[in-house]
């Protein structure tokens, strides 16, 4: 399994523009999302889904649209970067079962910058 | 509400030195989970250890240990014999114990930045 994967990997924008930041994983976990990691700051939960179909915000969804079309990958769209949208973006999946709730593992990464 | 304190911004040792990196959290839930993740330089999260509320036995696993303590919200992770392999960011993070999706949302620390000089 290549478990959870990213691209990009790196990333430079201009304000204004916009793109999409890949995830997938193989392990058909049900539960996926996205966080940011700004220094200091540790991760904040940008957007998450329990499944195709739907997804749900988190603490710091503004500038982001997400969607789950299949079990495999959850695209994070930035519709107009901003500066301070610049980040490392953190992908994560883990597997639904009944009442646990399991561990979330993450991608590597893509680091962000918004000129 | 969620909340999880490394008051630890930065802490250097001398590798073979035990180091203990501290973690403290908040939460208004009776079932809960507790997580220490690894950020090396190279930058990807690498899961380390999961606690739930109701279990209090501390863990060892080689060279690391974690205590876990209700008492005083605090889930302490040591180091012990530390190696510069060992430099990276930690960071301890804490889920809600409902099955709902939103209970899966992971409320980090700020992390602590552990640099282990040869």
């Amino acid at each position: 399994n290549a478990g959870v994967t990213q691209t990009p990997k790196f990333q430079v924008l201009k304000t204004g523009q916009s793109m999409t930041l890949q995830c997938a994983q193989d392990m058909n976990h049900e539960y996926m999302s996205w966080y940011r990691q700004d220094p200091g700051m540790g991760l904040r939960l940008i957007h998450y889904s329990v499944g195709a179909g739907i997804t749900d915000q988190g603490e710091v969804p503004n500038g982001y649209n997400v969607s789950r079309s299949t079990t495999e990958d959850f695209p994070l769209r930035l519709l107009s970067a901003a500066p301070s949208q610049t980040s490392v973006y953190f992908c994560a999946s883990s597997y639904r079962r009944g009442t646990s709730t399991d561990t979330q593992y993450f991608g590597p990464g893509t680091r962000l910058t918004v000129l | 509400a969620q909340k999880v304190t490394q008051a630890q911004t930065e802490i250097s040792v001398v590798e073979k030195e035990d180091v203990t990196l501290d973690c403290v959290y908040e939460t208004r839930d009776t079932t809960y989970y507790l997580f220490w993740y690894k950020q090396p330089p190279s930058g990807e999260l690498v899961f380390l250890i999961r606690r739930n509320s109701f279990d209090e036995q501390n863990e060892i696993s080689g060279r690391y240990s974690w205590n876990f303590q209700k008492s005083t919200s605090s889930f302490n992770f040591t180091i012990t014999a530390s190696q510069v392999v060992d430099s990276a960011v930690y960071f301890c993070a804490l889920s809600e114990g409902r099955s709902s999706g939103s209970a899966r949302q992971l409320t980090f620390g700020s992390g602590t930045q552990l640099t282990v000089l040869p």
